[in-house]
């Protein structure tokens, strides 16, 4: 299985300024086939079920607002909010798609400082 | 728009099972899998498995192997996840997830939950 390890599991963010969470896999989820990496992030408020943010590690879902940003390949991998929200307070979890069974990191609790 | 409405909660006794439904609408059902993922209280997300868009074929986590059972009823857009032997520790809130048709484990949307409670 691969194994989804993120980092920090908790961080404590200013109204405006950036926020960085780091996911790294146990092994490459980047296909040589179509040079995808297979890997996504969600967001999960209280009480809710995950909303798809960034899908092949780096493509935004529609809808979603362009401060989120994705970047990384192949086993390290980094979810980016450029400007903290007050809406933005949740835990971001990555999953990687590459293989089953499906994996997802621990989570990644966002709050405000 | 995709949506997926799950059955309500339940409460269960350990060894007993239950059944959970989730009812698609606003696209082709036949064409994608649905996922089942479970999430403890308090806990992360775990992959429980998942049935492919005919519903000939599943795949199961290890963990869940023999005592989970998927299955899709084409003629209501309904998928049914049946768990058997409960015990307290299978206390969580099940969500049903969609696949991209491209990408059988490409997971896109999310039903809304539904809270399985095992208790004496």
């Amino acid at each position: 299985d691969i194994v989804m390890t993120q980092s920090p599991d908790s961080l404590a963010v200013s109204l405006g300024e950036r926020a960085t969470i780091n996911c790294k896999s146990s092994q490459s989820v980047l296909s040589s086939s179509n040079n995808k990496n297979y890997l996504t992030w969600f967001q999960q408020k209280p009480g809710q079920p995950p909303k798809v943010l960034i899908y092949w590690a780096s493509t935004r879902e529609s809808g979603v607002p362009d401060r989120f940003s994705g970047s990384g390949s192949g086993t390290d991998f980094t979810l980016t909010i450029s400007s903290l929200q007050a809406e933005d307070v949740a835990v971001y979890y990555c999953q990687q798609y590459y293989s089953t069974p499906v994996t997802f990191g621990q989570g990644t609790k966002v709050e405000i400082k | 728009q995709v949506q997926l409405v799950q059955s309500g909660a339940e409460v269960k006794k350990p060894g007993a099972s239950v059944r959970v439904s989730c009812k698609a609408s606003g696209y082709t059902f036949s064409s994608y899998c649905m996922h089942w993922v479970r999430q403890a209280p308090g806990q992360g997300l775990e992959w429980m498995g998942m049935i492919n868009p005919s519903g000939d074929s599943t795949t199961y986590a290890q963990k869940f192997q023999g005592r989970v059972t998927m299955t899709r009823d084409t003629s209501t857009s309904t998928v049914y996840m049946e768990l058997s032997s409960l015990r307290s520790e299978d206390t969580a809130v099940y969500y049903c997830a969609r696949a991209d048709s491209g990408y059988f484990y490409l997971i896109d949307y999310w039903g809304q939950g539904t809270l399985v409670t095992v208790s004496s």
